[in-house]
C-alpha cells in the first residue's frame, strides 16, 4: 500500500534559519505530492503541490521538488519566520482500486517552532 | 480551489449525546470526505461521501456511530453519535477538486473541535 514517512519532530529553529523537513514515500504508479500546513487552532491549508517527477512546488518561500528516483519530496525554506510555526504534513494522492477512486495518504506531521 | 466552511467550529458535549457537524462548499464537488484528527496526531479518514450514493466507511468506522448525509453537491453532515471522551478530536471536512479528468487536489475545512466530557 501507499505510505508517507516524514521526519520526526518537533523541530525548533531560530528566526532566519534554513529549514528542511524530509519526506519520502512509497506508492504504485505516479502519485501527486503535497505539503499541507496546520497553524495552531486551524484546519489544514494546502501549502504546495507537485504532480509529476521533477516538478517543483513553491509558495510563501517554501519549495519542494518531486524526486522520483529517490521517492522524496523534501520541504525547504531559506529563512524561516516566527509566523511559520505550525505542523507540516506531507501527503500523496494516488489512484487505487482501479475504479476511479483515489486516496490521500498523510505522513505523521512535523511540528515546527521558530523562536525569535 | 474550494472554500469550505464548517459549523460548529467547536463544541463541548456530554457523554452519550450526539453532535451533527455541517460542511458547506462554495462550489459543486463530487467527492467529499470526513477526517478525524486526534490530539497531536495525523489525519484519519472516516468516510467518503459522494452525492447520490451511500457513504463509504474506512476500517474502524461504522455508519451507526458516524452517520453521514450528502443531500447535494455543496453540503454534507457528519453526526458523532453516543459520544464518549474518546471521540474528542478535530473533525475535518474535505473536498476533492478535479482537473484534467482526474482528482487533482484535496482541500480542507477549518475543522470542528469537539470535546466530550
Amino acid at each position: 500500500g501507499n505510505s508517507v514517512t516524514q521526519m520526526e519532530g518537533p523541530v525548533t529553529l531560530s528566526e532566519e534559519a534554513f529549514l528542511t523537513i524530509n519526506c519520502t514515500y512509497t506508492a504504485t504508479g505516479y502519485p501527486s505530492l503535497f505539503w499541507y500546513v496546520q497553524y495552531p487552532g486551524e484546519g489544514l491549508q494546502l501549502l504546495l503541490k507537485a504532480t509529476k517527477a521533477d516538478d517543483k512546488g513553491s509558495n510563501k518561500g517554501f519549495e519542494a521538488t518531486y524526486r522520483k528516483e529517490t521517492t522524496s519530496f523534501h520541504l525547504e525554506k531559506g529563512s524561516v519566520q516566527v509566523s511559520d510555526s505550525a505542523v507540516y504534513f506531507c501527503a500523496l494522492l494516488s489512484a487505487y482500486s482501479g475504479a476511479g477512486s483515489y486516496q490521500l495518504t498523510f505522513g505523521k506531521g512535523t511540528k515546527l517552532s521558530v523562536i525569535p | 480551489s474550494a472554500v469550505i466552511s464548517q459549523k460548529p467550529s467547536r463544541d463541548i458535549c456530554q457523554r452519550g449525546t450526539s453532535l451533527t457537524i455541517q460542511c458547506q462548499v462554495d462550489s459543486q464537488v463530487t467527492m467529499m470526505f470526513w477526517y478525524r484528527q486526534q490530539p497531536g496526531q495525523s489525519l484519519t479518514l472516516i468516510a467518503t461521501a459522494n452525492q447520490g450514493s451511500e457513504a463509504t466507511y474506512e476500517s474502524g468506522f461504522v455508519i451507526d456511530k458516524f452517520p453521514i448525509s450528502r443531500p447535494n453537491l455543496t453540503f454534507s453532515t457528519l453526526t458523532v453519535s453516543n459520544m464518549s471522551p474518546e471521540d474528542s478530536s478535530i473533525y475535518l471536512c474535505s473536498v476533492g477538486v478535479v482537473a484534467s479528468g482526474r482528482t487533482d487536489t484535496q482541500y480542507f475545512g477549518p475543522g470542528t473541535r469537539l470535546t466530550v466530557l
